[in-house]
């Protein structure tokens, strides 16, 4: 399994500013993810952050609004950036756990709950 | 594109057997068929997921049709804890696209 935190657990800020997420995994994965979950709506990705490479952005996603940082194999970093009120929802991170089998869950942290003013 | 079509909300008593359907017609004989569940507040967790054989862990059993079309979640016996959005996905391990979902809710 993996235990995913993240920082912060919520924040309101005022447009035009940005806010850059912290994802943190208790164990070294390779594959990160990150989502979008607009209120009451289901999860969107937005990119998959692989470690020593480029994120690789989801068709409506671009790296100048939604910049990833992957400098380790446990972190990850999520900005978005000159918020609007349409940007406040809440952030999920991602990872897909390690196994011997062949298939490999995916654990989701507990999300950045961001609201934009 | 979600590619699964599920009903939107379903109703279950507590201690009863659920069955959450799932439909994924376009699927690819590569394709997994996932389950995950969303508790309120929460991120998403995985419940199970199959290929062709019908599946058992311990918190759910996933049937499949001989056709892979369609796929069922069978919760044996519901609890208040049970109520969530459930999320079938299909598609390799990954990169998970979520649908809707069905929200499930649990009447004591």
């Amino acid at each position: 399994s993996a235990v995913i935190s993240q920082k912060p657990s919520r924040d309101i800020c005022q447009r035009g500013t940005s806010l850059t997420i912290q994802c943190q995994v208790d164990s070294q994965v390779t594959m990160m993810f990150w989502y979008r979950q607009q209120p009451g709506q289901s999860l969107t990705l937005i990119a998959t952050a692989n470690q020593g490479s480029e994120a690789t952005y989801e068709s409506g996603f671009v790296i100048d609004k939604f910049p990833i940082s992957r400098p380790n194999l446990t972190f990850s970093t999520l900005t978005v950036s000159n918020m609007s009120p349409e940007d406040s929802s809440i952030y999920l991170c991602s990872v897909e756990g390690v196994s011997s089998g062949r298939y490999n869950e995916q654990f989701f942290g507990p999300g950045t709950r961001l609201t934009v003013l | 594109d979600a590619k699964t079509t599920q009903p939107n909300s379903m109703e279950s008593n507590e201690e009863e057997p659920v069955h959450l359907p799932c439909n994924h017609s376009t699927i690819s004989g590569t394709d997994y068929i996932h389950w995950y569940r969303q508790l309120p507040s929460q991120g998403p967790e995985y419940v199970i997921h199959g290929l062709t054989s019908n599946v058992n862990n311990r918190m759910a059993s996933l049937a499949i049709a001989e056709d892979r079309k369609s796929s069922t979640l069978i919760l044996h016996r519901a609890t208040l804890r049970d109520a969530a959005v459930y999320y079938c996905i299909r598609g390799s391990q990954g990169n998970l696209i979520f649908g809707k979902g069905t929200k499930l809710s649990v009447k004591p």
